[in-house]
């Protein structure tokens, strides 16, 4: 069945080092994002991509990067420089930039 | 004023009850509009898109008012399964809200009692 796959899908990690979210869609879609959200909170955009080899900051990138090196794949990194990782991340796709969005089963990262 | 505007909630209802939430936007170029549900701790899933003309699926019917700016959403017999947090999408090619045009309300909790 087509579908996006994230992992892990809890991650614990120690203050100081980067981690890699994965995500990987099988849809054919275009347009794939991140959205990080905090409890109580709505959805936050960090970045998206779309098309390949390309992506824009969202309205919260700072501490985080990412590549668009395959149309099928959008990993995420959390680097040491995000002051509060700690969060529930899900990662999205759409054929269009403004379609209807299919989302990943979410990574909760923990920072201890 | 917020781009997107949702009641928190929790909106607590006996089963079997008609509920309706709205959700309002400021920018009055919006395209599309959409309602997802999202259960805790889970990525949300489309529930239904909404049309200017309005539209039903099963219990849920979902409506677009363009001239007062908000979309609705009415679960009519509401089923214990139903209770969950209700986000709206707001999509617009001119949007002040995220970077790609697609905005997200803060969702709606909606809590089904037996």
């Amino acid at each position: 069945d087509g579908g996006i796959t994230q992992s892990p899908k809890y991650l614990f990690r120690k203050e100081g080092q980067n981690v890699t979210l994965s995500c990987e869609q099988n849809l054919n879609h275009d347009a794939m994002y991140w959205y990080r959200q905090d409890p109580g909170q709505g959805l936050r955009l960090i970045y998206y991509s779309q098309i390949v080899n390309d992506f824009q900051k969202g309205d919260i990138a700072e501490g985080y990067s990412v590549s668009r090196e395959k149309k099928e794949s959008f990993p995420l990194t959390v680097t040491s420089a995000q002051k509060n990782p700690t969060a529930f991340y899900l990662c999205a796709s759409s054929m269009g930039t403004f379609g209807e969005l299919f989302f990943g089963e979410g990574s909760r990262l923990t920072v201890l | 004023r917020k781009e997107v505007e949702q009641d928190p909630g929790p909106f607590n209802v006996p089963e079997g009850a008609t509920v309706a939430f709205n959700c309002t936007y400021s920018n009055s170029a919006s395209q599309s509009f959409f309602w997802y549900r999202q259960d805790c701790r889970k990525e949300p899933k489309l529930l239904m898109s909404v049309y200017s003309s309005g539209n039903e699926d099963g219990r849920f019917t979902a409506q677009l008012n363009r001239a007062s700016q908000y979309i609705s959403l009415l679960i009519r017999d509401s089923k214990l399964s139903d209770s969950a947090t209700y986000l709206c999408v707001v999509i617009s090619t001119r949007s002040g809200g995220g970077a790609d045009g697609l905005t997200f309300g803060k969702g709606t909790h909606l809590i089904i009692q037996p």
